[in-house]
């Protein structure tokens, strides 16, 4: 089985860094996924983990530490555009399966 | 095509009514899902399909009939809803040997009255 923790709320303003913590445990680990998802709308893919460090892609960045069942999605240079849902999923085989989502602001 | 397409976008049934929903990709990916999502909830995983077998049913009550014809298509067969199963059904599909790769489709807004 897997548990998924992430804050379920985050506030910061326009052209500021906000970094989304992600705690989890899992029996079996093949990758760690991060999702954008605006309301009513489909997840989108932002990033993808299976090996400890940190994968930058423009103004998201993405890290793990699989000793330490941790990652964390780091997005930078905010725009009003971003205010989401950004939720961790785990895969474990066929399956995938996401943590409760933190909403973030953006207040201009 | 990259896209996975579900149809229809919104659909209101009553609970006698029987309906089904349509997911299709032309990606060649093998393994194709149907995830619940509720409003301010992450999505829940329903079902798993993998070369057009079931692999995995995380108990979803048997109103729900999940069916794959062929490689590119998913439906999902709804009779005697709650008006509790109203939600967004997102369908994702993804490539044979890869650990990555899902891709959504923009979902069914379903609504049980």
């Amino acid at each position: 089985g897997q548990n998924i923790d992430q804050p379920t709320e985050m506030t910061a303003t326009e052209g500021a860094i906000v970094q989304i913590n992600c705690t989890y445990q899992t029996s079996g680990f093949n990758g760690l996924f991060w999702y954008q998802q605006h309301a009513g709308e489909a997840p989108t893919f932002l990033s993808y983990n299976v090996l400890d460090g940190l994968e930058e892609k423009g103004r998201f960045s993405s890290f793990l530490s699989r000793s330490k069942g941790y990652s964390y999605l780091l997005l930078k240079e905010l725009q009003m555009k971003d205010s989401a849902s950004y939720l961790c999923a785990l895969t474990e085989g066929y399956k995938l399966s996401f943590g409760a989502g933190t909403t973030v602001t953006v207040r201009a | 095509d990259t896209e996975v397409t579900q149809t229809p976008k919104h659909l209101v049934m009553g609970m006698t009514n029987k309906k089904s929903l349509k997911c299709e990709q032309h990606m060649g990916h093998r393994a194709m899902y149907w995830y619940k999502q509720k409003a301010k909830k992450p999505p829940e995983l329903m079902f798993v399909y993998s070369y057009e077998k079931l692999s995995i049913n995380e108990s979803v009550p048997s109103r729900f009939s999940p069916e794959c014809p062929n490689s590119s298509l998913l439906n999902l067969h709804l009779h005697a809803l709650q008006p509790e199963d109203s939600a967004l059904y997102l369908c994702a599909s993804r490539p044979p040997g890869h650990l990555y790769g899902y891709t959504f489709g923009s979902g069914t807004r379903l609504t049980v009255v």
